[in-house]
């Protein structure tokens, strides 16, 4: 039973233009959801957190937007740009008990 | 050096065989992590531990074993390796949250465990 899904395996874009990665979620008591990078042979690193109780948190040039009606969540960056190539992971996690529950990761190209 | 770090970064092994992922920082975190990723699935918790001499179990913990007598390490331990243990195993860490709010994991490079 996977709580935490992303569909897309894999997604191309151009340099410069708006990468959407997306997310769906099944339970409704997440308190927070995150999107990870990960590079190849590397651990994954933190980009970016939002709460249960909002819809949209910006860093730069990475915002994630919360649909709670929906269960969906999207992590949009703009420009994109070619360093951006990677496997970007959801997760989420419930009562802030620390258990991170992982969606299987989007791999990133970015053409230039 | 500072922050977190696992060996070995590969290890092959043969079914049967006792193995042991080490896993290292120096942050003073109070929470560590050990989790494995495998093809088409996201990263899955095995253990975890609020504290020195605290653990406890998460999504899949069967076959693997953890202590934790100081904070900064925490060894994983396949007591008797099997074939569907060969996956990519990563530790992390975390320092803990005050009310609602969320501290983000710091994850290790990674061990690459092959199980023959």
């Amino acid at each position: 039973d996977q709580q935490v899904k992303q569909n897309s395996p894999s997604l191309s874009v151009q340099e410069g233009r708006i990468s959407i990665l997306n997310c769906d979620y099944t339970n409704s008591m997440f308190d927070y959801f995150l999107w990870y990078k990960k590079y190849p042979a590397e651990g994954p690193t933190f980009l970016i957190s939002i709460s249960s109780i909002k819809d949209k948190n910006e860093d730069g040039r990475f915002t994630v937007f919360l649909n709670k009606s929906a269960k969906h969540l999207s992590l949009h960056i703009v420009p994109s740009q070619p360093g951006d190539s990677a496997v970007y992971f959801c997760a989420a996690i419930k009562d802030s008990n620390y258990q991170l529950i992982w969606g299987a990761g989007t791999k990133l190209i970015i053409k230039p | 050096d500072a922050g977190i770090t696992q060996s070995p970064r590969y290890k092959i092994t043969e079914t049967g065989r006792q193995v042991t992922l080490m896993c290292h920082q120096t942050w003073s975190h109070s929470y560590m992590f050990w989790y494995r990723q495998d093809l088409g699935h996201g990263l899955r918790l095995i253990y975890y531990s609020a504290a020195a001499d605290i653990t406890d179990k998460g999504e899949v913990p069967d076959g693997y074993v953890v202590s934790r007598s100081k904070t900064e390490n925490f060894p994983l331990t396949l007591e008797s390796a099997t074939r569907s243990q060969t996956s990519v195993y990563f530790c992390a860490s975390s320092s803990p949250a005050g009310g609602l709010s969320y501290n983000e994991q710091f994850f290790g490079p990674g061990t690459r465990l092959t199980v023959l």
